[in-house]
């Protein structure tokens, strides 16, 4: 059946270093991908998506492309904030969900 | 414009007892789904809806739980009764027609004593 895959955390790094958190998923056809965010003590919010093959979503400095030919829609963000310390979530269509990688952002 | 509104917040009860969330989706969203949100796991889908037809129940323990979305809008899910293993957090989400992203509501975590 369809399945996502993320790297687990806890993912820890200091402010301004590189991020990337992995996510691979198994699926028919070409679904559409989605990134989201969960900040403590608030809901999910969609942070990014990408609805078909080399699609690239973007949004708050963070970057996912839908990569066909690896399964993969890795998030990468160039220079991390404290601020985006959360939890995030790799999601096939909008049914299901990875487990969830924390970052935590050290100043 | 409001997002999804859930209710309670939380709620504590008593193993056995009965339970039940109230969700108020997006005005317009035609689609609603409820997930189960266990701690340090993603949410898992429990029942979708399409207007008020339950087009993806698979995954709803339909032994204790139960949904309903009359009239297509406002959507409630039972839970009688329950069991310590379902204290978690109870996702709400809606998204319109043709839409690739789903709204989440605040979530109602349950704990069961």
């Amino acid at each position: 059946g369809d399945s996502v895959t993320q790297m687990e955390g806890p993912v820890t790094l200091s402010e301004e270093a590189f991020l990337t958190i992995n996510c691979t998923y198994t699926a028919t056809g070409y679904p559409s991908l989605f990134w989201y965010v969960q900040y403590p003590g608030e809901g999910l919010q969609l942070l990014l998506k990408a609805t078909k093959a080399d699609d690239k979503g973007s949004n708050k400095g963070f970057e996912a492309t839908y990569r066909k030919e690896t399964t993969s829609f890795h998030l990468e963000k160039g220079s991390v904030q404290v601020s985006d310390s959360a939890v995030y979530f790799c999601a096939l269509y909008k049914i299901i969900f990875g487990k969830g990688t924390r970052l935590h952002i050290l100043p | 414009e409001a997002g999804v509104v859930q209710s309670p917040r939380y709620k504590i009860i008593e193993k056995k007892q009965p339970v039940a969330f109230w969700c108020n989706p997006i005005s317009g969203h035609n689609t609603l789904y409820w997930y189960l949100q266990n701690l340090g796991q993603g949410p898992e889908l429990l029942i979708r809806y399409e207007n008020e037809e339950a087009v993806d129940d698979s995954q709803l323990p339909k032994d204790r739980f139960s949904a309903e979305r009359l009239k297509g809008v406002d959507s409630t899910l039972k839970i009688q009764p329950a069991e310590l293993g379902d204290s978690a957090v109870y996702l709400c989400a809606s998204s319109s027609p043709g839409s690739a992203e789903a709204f989440f509501g605040q979530g109602t975590r349950l704990t069961v004593v």
